[in-house]
């Protein structure tokens, strides 16, 4: 079966760039899987940040940005801040009407 | 602006079912996709199913024999029900509205807020 692959874990120094990736272990990511990323803080439910590849949920700063980079569907975070400190899930549509999140990216800011 | 919450019983004995409610409010359940998912203790976010007001359904496989996922005839509502819980199925239980366009969905907008679930002998 395949799955949906995300790094576990990623750190950012503040005011940096990260890109977090979301893979598939057999295959390529398209724009025809939707990707969508969530932001999820401990405690907390997850905030909508992309759907559709790259379009930013209400709200979102125009630092979080989505797109394909090569094989995989990408979350870049320009500028990064402190509270962008989070755990980072992506959502891939599998066909049939199946979805499969990955097992998300700890992001630490320091 | 949709408002999602989850209700049911934070307890549930092991064998026995589940049952949780997503209550809408804000907006119509007449439209789009509404789903279930759950994160364990500690661990990832795991997508459960989801249901069209029309009776369109489809479950994670995984799940599949044990999973019932309805719309209420209140048409405000929707419901999950996990049957034959074991301590596995402890979790976080969230409900949450896909964005769609022309009936296809590109991922969630809306999130509830969660339903803790603790099963247990």
């Amino acid at each position: 079966q395949t799955v949906v692959t995300q790094e576990p874990t990623f750190s950012v120094s503040p005011g940096g760039t990260v890109t977090l990736t979301c893979g598939l272990s057999s295959g390529s990511v398209s724009t025809t899987y939707y990707p969508s990323w969530y932001q999820q803080t401990p405690g907390q439910a997850p905030r909508t940040l992309i759907y559709d590849t790259s379009t930013r949920s209400s709200g979102v700063p125009d630092r979080f940005s989505g797109s394909i980079l090569g094989n995989n569907a990408a979350l870049t975070i320009t500028g990064a801040q402190a509270d962008d400190e989070s755990d980072y899930y992506c959502l891939l549509y599998m066909g049939s009407g199946i979805w499969m999140f990955g097992g998300g990216t700890k992001l630490t800011v320091l | 602006q949709v408002q999602l919450q989850e209700s049911g019983p934070g307890l549930v004995k092991t064998s026995e079912t589940l049952s949780l409610t997503c209550s809408v409010s804000g907006g119509s359940i007449n439209s789009d996709y509404w789903s279930w998912i759950r994160q364990s203790p500690g661990k990832g976010l795991e997508w459960i199913g989801c249901v069209h007001y029309t009776g369109s359904i489809s479950y994670n496989p995984s799940l599949r024999s044990r999973v019932t996922i309805s719309v209420a005839t209140s048409r405000t509502q929707f419901s999950l029900r996990l049957t034959s819980v074991t301590a596995a199925d402890t979790a976080v239980y969230y409900c949450a509205k896909y964005y769609c366009i022309n009936d296809v969905c590109r991922g969630f907008d809306y999130w509830g807020q969660g339903a803790l679930v603790t099963v247990s002998s």
